[in-house]
């Protein structure tokens, strides 16, 4: 299954609201978690099943969607969140899409 | 506290042998499946290896199989990566994960704790 992000980068201001998309290529139903990795760091598990946040992330991360199409939202960017997200789907061999770039504006 | 600490990475030429190792602590390392997830220098993250907790189930992906091999000790509690034929394009930071459940399905997969990886470098 290959999974893609769009848009693979974007600048953003805190306080923005933030929208990345993860699409992919077959029905995946809710089987699609989201990390976020930091230069020089592993990445960290945010979202599980599509919505599901992990303990210790903070509520302005939300994710939604099922199937084919998802979304991880930022409600009000902070400056600790400049960082890659990457998508990745386990409805079968592990796959993860592209990442997505967020910086500073 | 869950850890995962890689060791074994470093420069070897193309053709060479590496064998990467994670020792793991602070959970029952052998009720789990643990993975071995590469990233390619500023590139994007690459699922490379799975097994089972008795080791009876193991996956790669294609662009290592045959190459590669996967390994633990649950005695140990450690996980190891035997890469043979290594090539320019094995070249990444390699980690070790461990996968976890976060509902009752088979399909509801989480890579929960990963360690800080082990850079490879294949080049001559």
């Amino acid at each position: 299954i290959q999974m893609t992000q769009s848009p693979s980068s974007l600048s953003a201001s805190v306080g923005d609201r933030v929208t990345i998309t993860c699409r992919a290529s077959q029905s995946i139903s809710s089987y699609l978690n989201w990390y976020q990795q930091k230069p020089g760091k592993a990445p960290k598990l945010l979202i599980s099943g599509a919505s599901s946040l992990q303990s210790g992330v903070p509520s302005r991360f939300s994710g939604s969607g099922s199937g084919t199409d998802f979304t991880l939202t930022i409600s009000s960017l902070q400056p600790e969140d400049f960082a890659t997200y990457y998508c990745q789907q386990s409805y079968s061999t592990l796959t993860f899409g592209p990442g997505t770039k967020v910086d500073i504006k | 506290e869950v850890q995962l600490v890689e060791s074994g990475g470093g420069l070897v030429k193309p053709g060479g042998s590496l064998r990467l190792s994670c020792a793991a602590s602070g959970f029952k390392f052998s009720d789990y499946r643990m993975n071995w997830v590469r990233q390619a220098p500023g590139k994007g993250l690459e699922w490379v290896s799975s097994i089972s907790s008795s080791s009876i189930s193991i996956d790669y992906a294609d662009s290592v199989k045959g190459r590669f091999t996967i390994s633990r000790d649950n005695a140990k509690n450690s996980l190891h990566l035997q890469m043979n034929s290594l090539r320019a394009e094995d070249t990444a930071v390699y980690y070790c994960a461990r996968l976890d459940y976060y509902g009752s399905g088979s399909l509801e997969t989480i890579l929960d704790y990963w360690g800080q990886g082990t850079l490879v470098i294949v080049s001559s």
